[in-house]
């Protein structure tokens, strides 16, 4: 089966400084990984995705997240928090046999001080 | 373009009622996933429909049933409702062709059950 860990259910960051959100899986099978966005009273907007191509990926807004399979991790960063960045950020894993189906961590809320 | 739209956006129901959402995936898509995400917690898979039929299911009782129609569009029905059934409940919706696991998602169903 498989599953995600968010480690921190909430960071706080002020306004330029570098975001880290943390993210292990656990995964029997080669896993497609995602980063997923949700503000407040939205669906949810896909951030960026690893898809067994280049283990650094980048995605929108200036986020980019490394998968490194010896650490079972796919961390989010990007180098510079700007106000809006502020939201709940999730991570995700699906399998490689196509059935789409997403397992979710818990999330993290972001939090900007200016 | 449209994306994912859902219908209604909040709703209020009692115990033991009975409630159906609707979903619309992203022109060009043919595939719906339904998620049931809780107060806090991330999204949880609840079942995926293609060619009208259900795909996949995850570990939602047979009080959560669905239907796709043969435009793609889906829908989400929930018998004897209970307390812990209140959630917004989120539709995503993916292309044909090589599956990624990458979704497209609505702004989702608010549901409160009193």
């Amino acid at each position: 089966a498989q599953s995600v860990t968010q480690l921190g259910s909430h960071v706080s960051v002020s306004e330029g400084a570098l975001v880290l959100l943390r993210c292990n899986y656990s995964s029997s099978v080669p896993p497609y990984l995602f980063w997923y966005v949700q503000y407040p009273n939205q669906g949810l907007q896909l951030l960026l995705k690893y898809t067994s191509a280049a283990t650094l990926v980048k995605g929108i807004n200036g986020f980019e997240a490394e998968f490194k399979k010896s650490e079972t991790s796919f961390h989010l960063t990007k180098p510079s928090a700007h106000m809006s960045d502020a939201a709940e950020y999730f991570c995700a894993v699906s399998d490689l046999q196509g059935a789409q189906k997403l397992v979710f961590g818990q999330g993290t809320r972001l939090t900007i001080n200016p | 373009d449209a994306g994912v739209t859902q219908s209604p956006t909040h709703l209020i129901k009692t115990r033991g009622q009975q409630v159906t959402l609707r979903c619309s995936p992203k022109s060009g898509h043919d595939t719906v996933s339904w998620y049931q995400q809780a107060l806090g917690q991330g999204p949880q898979f609840i079942f995926q429909y293609y060619e009208e039929e259900e795909r996949q299911r995850g570990n939602f009782p047979d009080r959560f049933s669905g239907h796709q129609f043969p435009n793609y569009s889906s829908e989400l029905n929930v018998n004897a409702l209970l307390l812990g059934d209140s959630a917004l409940y989120l539709c995503a919706s993916s292309p044909p062709g090589r599956r990624t696991g990458e979704l497209f998602f609505g702004e989702g169903s608010r549901l409160t059950v009193l």
